[in-house]
């Protein structure tokens, strides 16, 4: 079974408005963290944010906020106010169990930021 | 903040030679290297760990005497792959956690493009 499903394989969004980037997971591990990267077209992984299963709060990050729904399993990325530069490809990733565990990836979301 | 040099960023190689790719930390130490590979549109995927001073362990269905990783300082780790053929041209992508990061650290190198002709 798909440990981390991202559903949207593209997403077009207009500049200044804000998008929702969904991410469910499976895991019966109870302790567990989850990330968002962005991947611009030159490759490197830009760490977005990061949401801890025993935390209590939505992370948030400037422009960037996690929707975190624990019971449903899903930790959906919301970008407000969308520039160009956001355009990218966006993973979402599970580390289970205590740290220096591995990532396991989605299969990513390709943003698309239209003038 | 913590930062993994990855080198080369691209390499272009013949057919049936090896080529190395260095993933250094600058400015921690790197307990944990993870090695991915990324094909074009595609997610990454985990092909093997390795924490300094041990053999790596490979992921299911990576060839370890192809890919070989040797981690054998807590700066640096080296994935070499051996008799390299056009299939293995792909995007490569080193992580790194080290003692001191904060538990959500995982600093990724800006990976290396390799074709292989």
């Amino acid at each position: 079974a798909q440990k981390i499903t991202q559903t949207q394989p593209g997403m077009f969004v207009q500049e200044k408005e804000a998008v929702t980037l969904d991410c469910t997971y499976d895991t019966s591990d109870p302790s567990y963290g989850l990330f968002w990267y962005k991947q611009p077209s030159s490759g490197e992984m830009i760490f977005l944010i990061y949401q801890g299963s025993y935390d209590q709060q939505n992370a948030t990050e400037g422009r960037y906020s996690l929707n975190f729904q624990k019971a449903r399993k899903s930790a959906n990325l919301v970008i407000s106010a969308s520039q160009l530069g956001d355009s990218a490809m966006y993973f979402c990733a599970m580390r289970e169990g205590e740290t220096g565990s591995r990532l396991t990836f989605g299969e990513g979301t390709q943003l698309t930021v239209n003038p | 903040g913590a930062v993994v040099s990855q080198h080369p960023s691209r390499v272009i190689c013949k057919s049936g030679t090896s080529v190395k790719i260095e993933c250094r930390s600058l400015d921690f130490q790197a307990t944990t290297m993870f090695w991915y590979r990324q094909f074009p549109k595609q997610s990454l995927m985990l092909m093997a760990t390795s924490n300094e001073g041990s053999k790596a362990t490979y992921e299911q269905g990576v060839e370890k005497d192809k890919f070989l990783i040797n981690h054998a300082s807590l700066t640096l780790s080296t994935l070499t792959v051996t008799s390299a053929h056009p299939e293995d041209s792909s995007f490569y992508i080193c992580s790194a956690r080290g003692s001191g990061q904060q538990f959500y650290g995982y600093t990724f190198g800006s990976g290396t493009r390799l074709t292989v002709v």
